[in-house]
C-alpha cells in the first residue's frame, strides 16, 4: 500500500520564480495538508484541502496557493519566491473526523538562491 | 507564549537507556496528541497517537498525556542506535475545531552503541 508520494524530491529555484509541488495521498485518504519545515524547526501548517476546497489556512501569505483534484491529489504553488521560502515542504494525508493520524510524505526540499 | 514547547536537546544516551521526551502546551482545546519520528532529510513518521488523557503503550514506546497539566511525554525503553532521530510532538485540533497540527520544534536524540 503506497504511502504519501511527493514530487519532486529536490528543487532549486531563483528568487522571484514560481514553483509547483505535487502530492499523492495515501490510498483511502481524502484530506491533504501542507506544511513548511525550516531547518531545525517543527513543521508549520500552510493549508488543508478537502473535497477540492481549501478548508483551513495557516499564517502564510497569498503567494502560497494550492489545489486539490478529484482523485484527492494536491498541488502547492508558491509565487515570487523569497530566500526565506527555502525549506522542506511536507504533504500529509488523513481520513476521518477526528483523523486517526496524519501520514506524511518524505517532502520536497526547496532551495531558493 | 508558544502553543507548544519542546526542548530541542540535543539528547545523547547510551544504548539500552530509557529515554524521556516531553512537551508542554498552552491551548486547552487540543484533544489529540501525537509523536512523530523524523530521520534526517525525511518526512515525519507517526509513532504514537493518543486521544485525550491517558497512557498508550506500543512495544518499547509509551505515550502519556496529562491534560490537567498540559504536558505530554514519550518514553523509549531499551533504546537502540536505530532510534537516533528527531522526535516531534504534535497536537490538535486547536481553535474552532480546526484539524491543523501544531508541532514542537523537535528533540534530536542520539543513541550511542
Amino acid at each position: 500500500d503506497a504511502g504519501v508520494t511527493q514530487s519532486p524530491t529536490h528543487l532549486i529555484k531563483t528568487r522571484g520564480q514560481q514553483v509547483t509541488l505535487r502530492c499523492s495521498p495515501k490510498s483511502g485518504h481524502d484530506t491533504v495538508s501542507w506544511y513548511q519545515q525550516a531547518l531545525g524547526q517543527g513543521p508549520q501548517f500552510i493549508f488543508q484541502y478537502y473535497e477540492e476546497e481549501e478548508r483551513q489556512r495557516g499564517n502564510f501569505p497569498d503567494r502560497f496557493s494550492g489545489h486539490q483534484f478529484p482523485n484527492y491529489s494536491s498541488e502547492l504553488n508558491v509565487n515570487a519566491l523569497l530566500l526565506g521560502d527555502s525549506a522542506l515542504y511536507l504533504c500529509a494525508s488523513s481520513f476521518g473526523n477526528p483523523p486517526s493520524g496524519y501520514t506524511f510524505g518524505s517532502g520536497t526540499r526547496l532551495t531558493v538562491v | 507564549q508558544k502553543e507548544v514547547e519542546q526542548d530541542p536537546g540535543p539528547l545523547s544516551v547510551p544504548e539500552g537507556a530509557i529515554v524521556s521526551l516531553n512537551c508542554t502546551y498552552s491551548n486547552s482545546a487540543f484533544q489529540y496528541f501525537m509523536w512523530y519520528r523524523q530521520y534526517s532529510r525525511k518526512g515525519p513518521e507517526l509513532l504514537m497517537y493518543t486521544y485525550s488523557s491517558g497512557n498508550k503503550e506500543d512495544g518499547r514506546f509509551t505515550a502519556q498525556v496529562d491534560k490537567s497539566s498540559k504536558y505530554i511525554s514519550l518514553f523509549i525503553r531499551d533504546s537502540q542506535p536505530s532510534d537516533s532521530a528527531t522526535y516531534l510532538c504534535a497536537m490538535g485540533p486547536s481553535q474552532g475545531g480546526s484539524e491543523k497540527l501544531v508541532f514542537g520544534k523537535g528533540t534530536k536524540l542520539t543513541v550511542n552503541p
